[in-house]
């Protein structure tokens, strides 16, 4: 069985940093690229960033460029967020999830159940 | 960049049929990806490549494509349906993952 298990979040202060984790199991995480889509509550599903198996293709969506960073260590089939510079705006349930391919281009077969992230002084 | 619009909100009685579709701002065909997420849940894949079915999601969830847009149906709706409906492409002219805003749908 798949499953997906964020940690890490809770209540920060603006301006500060926080690291997001997902624990993979139950099936080959290197064989798969992975992603981190956040939904602000009560609002829409974004998709945040995305990392390919062997982490050597890596974006992310605007809104986040160049305060966040994804990585990977396939070692301890886990992916990370490391959250910097945190806005209100960046207040939301952080998802992990699974891509369907090894390199992004598709969809998201298995999404961890979410762990939520609030930034208030 | 690319644009994913949806309705806000469908509603249709238990039985009856719900469309909720999903239009691009561009030209040119995109894969599309449907996503149900029920209140308080994580979401789960419903419809991928446009028309094909995970294992698990019943038959009465189908996908079609025509033009621009794309578009899910649910036949025979029942009270269990009720759940937020997202759509997703891959936008691979900027390597980006895109959303719909969401569809309410109220049985």
């Amino acid at each position: 069985e798949v499953q997906l298990v964020e940690s890490g979040g809770g209540l920060i202060h603006p301006g500060k940093s926080l690291r997001l984790s997902c624990a993979a199991s139950g099936f080959v995480f290197d064989d798969f690229a992975m992603h981190w889509v956040r939904q602000v509550p009560g609002k829409g599903l974004e998709w945040v960033s995305g990392i390919s198996w062997n982490g050597g293709n890596i974006d992310y969506a605007d809104s986040v460029r160049g305060r966040f960073t994804i990585s990977r260590d396939n070692a301890k089939n886990s992916v990370y967020l490391q959250m910097n510079s945190l806005s209100v705006e960046d207040t939301a349930f952080y998802y992990c999830a699974k891509d369907k391919l090894d390199d992004w281009g598709s969809y998201f077969d298995y999404w961890g159940q979410g762990i939520l992230v609030t930034v208030s002084s | 960049s690319f644009v994913l619009t949806q309705p806000p909100s469908v509603s249709v009685a238990p039985g009856q049929t719900a469309r909720i579709s999903c239009g691009g701002n561009e030209s040119g065909s995109k894969t599309v990806h449907w996503y149900q997420q029920k209140s308080g849940q994580a979401p789960i894949l419903v419809v991928y490549d446009d028309r094909d079915r995970p294992s698990g999601i019943p038959e009465r969830f189908s996908g079609s494509t025509s033009g621009s847009t794309a578009t899910l149906t649910i036949s025979e709706v029942e009270a269990g349906d009720e759940a937020d409906y997202y759509c997703q492409v891959w936008d691979s002219s900027r390597d980006h993952v895109v959303f719909g805003g969401g569809t309410k749908l109220t049985v």
